[in-house]
């Protein structure tokens, strides 16, 4: 079946790095993106990466994909105040359309 | 180039009523799927439309629908509301199978 699980909560401290991690089921998705989502907004695509990737890199994140595992994480260097927010994982379902399946979300705490 | 637009933003409905929202994707994207999100279930999948027609469907009653216009310009329905019809309704534009950007959603209230 299709499935994502994401830890709920993280604290970190700001100029620290926040590493937020997330597994799948569906070992055939194709694209597994993460969302950012400030109070009352939508989502904020961060940035995704192709199953055939081992990791992809975009200023501050870094996307790290174990693909025989099924373990995706989301580095933030520098984590800033404003980075402060719920980060969401999701999958590609299997039907290979439109469909985004979702983790519960993390949400990211920056202490100053 | 302009973002994914959803309208109206906030919306307040009784039980028993019918809501009509609207999403107007990024220019040259066909596909257009919905979500709804609530803090007890999360992001759930509606449906999605490419080109006019329903391509996947969630689990979700009938009451809920949904169409998609030659514009690709894409509206969803939900009749007969019930309180846990509260939420925060999201629609994802796509131009192929990789980026999916969302708009800012309308926040759905059933009294």
């Amino acid at each position: 079946g299709e499935d994502v699980e994401q830890s709920l909560f993280l604290s970190v401290r700001e100029g620290d790095s926040s590493v937020i991690n997330c597994t799948y089921t569906d070992s055939s998705s194709t694209y597994l993106y993460w969302y950012k989502q400030e109070p009352g907004a939508g989502l904020q695509l961060l940035t995704y990466i192709f199953s055939n990737m081992d990791m992809k890199q975009d200023q501050r994140l870094t996307v790290l994909l174990n693909k025989k595992d099924k373990h995706l994480s989301l580095r933030i260097a520098d984590t800033q105040t404003g980075d402060s927010a719920i980060y969401f994982c999701a999958e590609v379902g299997s039907s290979n359309t439109g469909k985004l399946i979702f983790g519960q979300g993390t949400t990211l705490q920056v202490k100053p | 180039k302009a973002g994914v637009t959803q309208t109206p933003r906030y919306l307040i409905k009784t039980r028993g009523q019918q809501v009509t929202l609207s999403c107007s994707p990024i220019s040259g994207h066909r596909s257009v799927s919905w979500y709804q999100q609530t803090p007890g279930q999360g992001l759930q999948f509606l449906f999605e439309y490419f080109s006019e027609t329903q391509r996947n469907k969630g689990n979700f009653p009938g009451r809920f629908s949904g169409r998609q216009f030659s514009n690709s310009r894409s509206e969803m329905n939900v009749s007969t509301l019930e309180l846990g019809d509260s939420a925060l309704y999201l629609c994802a534009s796509r131009g192929g199978f990789d980026e999916a950007f969302f708009g800012q959603g309308t926040r759905l209230t059933v009294v």
